[in-house]
């Protein structure tokens, strides 16, 4: 079965410290892996995308790591600022029998204080 | 550009009464539409996904069932609503069928059955 596991389930940094999220995954055949930001009552919006020949993606102050050989991803905050504060979704696509469909993690929820 | 509506944005309904949530798309044709459901503190769950007009998938069974009547419509309803359905239910598109796209979600509506 297809499962996304993220983790912490819950971050609390203060203003301007880096810190990383985890994404560990069992799709297969992999497609693949996005991280998105969902703030509270929101649609998520993507962060960034990676296939299966990239290692590192960067957006801003978001990079994302990924290695499909232990199905890891990180998703690595530098200075962070208040507006971080959300859920922040992993999520990855399988492709079976030409349908993509993905599975999404349960989401780290990152609060930012000042 | 291509937009996706979703309404409406908050609903609050009694327990055996129907549902209707609808979501259109514009500026794109023959997306994969997707329905999603995300329960206070859980991940984004898949309830149903389309590839074309009337052609619906579910990946859960529940107390809901969606419809495709045209192209860039999908319709989430239910006759009797549960208190379980509560949650935050969100509409996605993504171009047909091809790996490394993005997908696309709208605002959301908060469902609360009472």
């Amino acid at each position: 079965k297809n499962q996304v596991e993220q983790s912490p389930q819950s971050l609390i940094i203060l203003e301007g410290k880096n810190c990383t999220l985890q994404c560990n995954y069992t799709v297969s055949p992999f497609s693949n892996l996005r991280w998105y930001k969902q703030d509270t009552g929101r649609g998520p919006v993507s962060l960034t995308i990676m296939t299966f020949s990239e290692n590192t993606k960067s957006n801003g102050r978001y990079t994302a790591t990924l290695d499909a050989d232990t199905k890891q991803s990180s998703l690595h905050i530098t200075a962070s600022q208040l507006s971080d504060s959300a859920s922040y979704i992993c999520v990855v696509t399988g492709n079976t029998g030409g349908s993509y469909i993905p599975t999404f993690g349960r989401g780290t929820s990152l609060i930012v204080h000042p | 550009s291509q937009t996706i509506h979703q309404w409406p944005a908050t609903l609050v309904q009694p327990v055996g009464s129907p549902l209707s949530l609808e979501c259109t798309v514009e500026g794109t044709s023959n997306p994969n539409l997707y329905w999603y459901r995300q329960a206070a503190g859980r991940g984004l769950q898949l309830l149903f996904y389309s590839v074309g007009i009337g052609q619906i998938s579910s990946e859960v069974p529940q107390n809901l069932s969606a419809s495709r009547p045209q192209d860039r419509q999908f319709i989430l309803s239910s006759k009797k609503l549960l208190l379980s359905d509560s949650g935050f239910y969100l509409c996605a598109w993504k171009p047909r069928d091809t790996t490394g796209t993005e997908a696309f979600f709208g605002q959301g509506t908060r469902l609360t059955v009472v």
